[in-house]
């Protein structure tokens, strides 16, 4: 059973950068085939696709966080990571991972992970 | 803004039927494949539907999927209380190089 546990300090300052960890158990984020993304749903709202990076290491933007945006692997501790810059109130949603199937016109996310409510206030 | 339009929320009796439309433009469902999601709050996003039509792994044969043109559907039949939750039309635009979902639309199971 693939499982992924998003982890994350739940605060943010405004003009900070927030840090998140997905660990993965159950499948290598090394395994040919498989991206990893990050997505999140604002408070009220629909979801958000942030990004993701594939099983070499390449990262994909959303071209709206892009300027903020860094996602990288631990390949060693079966974890991707998420790093948004400059935060602000609009930042503020619960945070997802997920692994995702990517080919040409298709994109799908299975399984994901439970979320974790970020909030960016002083 | 969500990039698909979903109805807010649906309604229906246990036992009956429900259909949940996504519609979308050119960009996205109009020349990519469609994917539903079901969402108890608290709970992970569970993916139902892949492909437009193909149900995931373990998901029960009341749930299917569709697409005609720049709209989707997911149908549920035999509707459960267990049934009870968002749902989520999900794409990839190819024209803003970016995933492409909708709102959400809110199952109650009256």
């Amino acid at each position: 059973q693939v499982l992924l546990q998003e982890s994350g300090p739940g605060l943010v300052k405004p003009s900070q950068t927030l840090s998140l960890t997905c660990l993965v158990s159950g499948d290598s984020i090394r395994r040919r085939g498989y991206y990893w993304s990050w997505l999140r749903q604002h408070p009220g709202t629909g979801l958000e696709w942030i990004g993701y990076i594939d099983y070499r290491g390449s990262p994909y933007y959303s071209p709206s966080l892009k300027s903020r945006l860094l996602i990288s692997q631990d390949r060693s501790s079966n974890q991707f990571s998420l790093r948004l810059s400059s935060v602000t109130a609009a930042d503020t949603a619960v945070y997802y991972c997920a692994r995702t199937s990517v080919e040409v016109a298709k994109i799908r996310f299975d399984p994901w992970g439970q979320g974790t409510l970020i909030t960016v206030s002083s | 803004q969500s990039v698909l339009t979903q109805p807010p929320s649906v309604s229906a009796a246990p036992g009956q039927k429900v259909t949940i439309s996504c519609s979308g433009d050119s960009s996205n469902i109009g020349r990519n494949y469609v994917s539903w999601y079901q969402h108890v709050p608290g709970t992970a996003p569970r993916l139902l539907i892949y492909d437009n039509d193909e149900r995931a792994s373990g998901i029960p044969d009341r749930f299917s999927g569709s697409k005609s043109g720049t709209s989707a559907t997911l149908g549920i039949t035999g509707l459960q209380t267990a049934d009870e939750a968002t749902y989520y039309c999900g794409t990839w635009d190819t024209i803003l190089n970016d995933g492409a979902f909708g709102g959400g639309t809110t199952l109650t199971v009256l």
